[in-house]
């Protein structure tokens, strides 16, 4: 257990839907990091939130958005989906040495 | 742009021998390298990692080295064992007031009984 929880584990939604994945990072770790697996694809850097403040960007699409709250849980908030967008959202947290990431187990989403 | 390159797939080794992963990097600014490994259904975990100033780390039955003057990284597995069967992520943390890890695509490993 990497300390880390994600919920929900499995989301199942429409095109064109909206949807809110969340995440509770490991006691005491300030940074959280959102990844996105697609099929045969590696993980691929979203966003990064250090204490509140968003701090680095990656591929993240405009449809997306993320934020983090006082207590440190972060959010993930995906809109106007699309079949492409089904992949597995992975979020991870990592403590002051940021020497590695703790991952979630993840939430499977499927866009149908 | 794919920074962190693993460009094995797949690998199939016997039980009790040595697996070998490979990664290559194009970013000379990364300063810290990670393996992750992960099951089906669950999140990487961290496996092993090494810093840029060193060329070699061992912890167990796994090493990484680390090749700066060709920007490779390889994992090492001695020897084999049928739990290792996995998917195997190489990463790169880059630190530029903030602190950003790059994943491959990863390599599915089949340790053969």
């Amino acid at each position: 257990d990497s300390g880390v929880t994600q919920t929900p584990k499995h989301l199942i939604t429409a095109t064109g839907q909206r949807v809110t994945l969340r995440c509770s990072p490991r006691s005491g770790d300030l940074s959280v990091y959102w990844y996105q697996q697609s099929l045969d694809q590696g993980l691929q850097f979203l966003i990064h939130y250090y204490n509140g403040e968003e701090r680095a960007k990656g591929n993240i699409l405009e449809r997306f958005s993320a934020q983090q709250f006082p207590d440190l849980h972060s959010e993930l908030n995906l809109s106007s989906l699309e079949l492409g967008d089904s992949a597995l959202y992975f979020c991870a947290s990592s403590g002051l040495g940021n020497e590695k990431l703790f991952f979630g187990s993840g939430t499977q989403l499927s866009v149908l | 742009d794919q920074q962190v390159k693993q460009n094995s797939p797949s690998l199939s080794v016997q039980e009790g021998r040595i697996s070998i992963l490979n990664c290559d990097y194009t970013n000379s600014m990364f300063d810290y390298f990670l393996w992750y490994k992960k099951y089906p259904a669950e999140g990487p975990t961290f496996l092993i990692s090494i810093s840029s100033i060193k060329d070699k780390n061992e912890d167990g039955r796994f090493t990484v080295f680390l090749n700066k003057s060709a920007k490779h990284l390889s994992l090492h597995i001695v020897p084999s064992q049928p739990g290792d069967s996995a998917v195997y992520f190489c990463a790169a943390r880059f630190t530029s007031g903030t602190y950003k890890y790059i994943f491959g695509t990863g390599t599915r490993l089949k340790v053969l009984a």
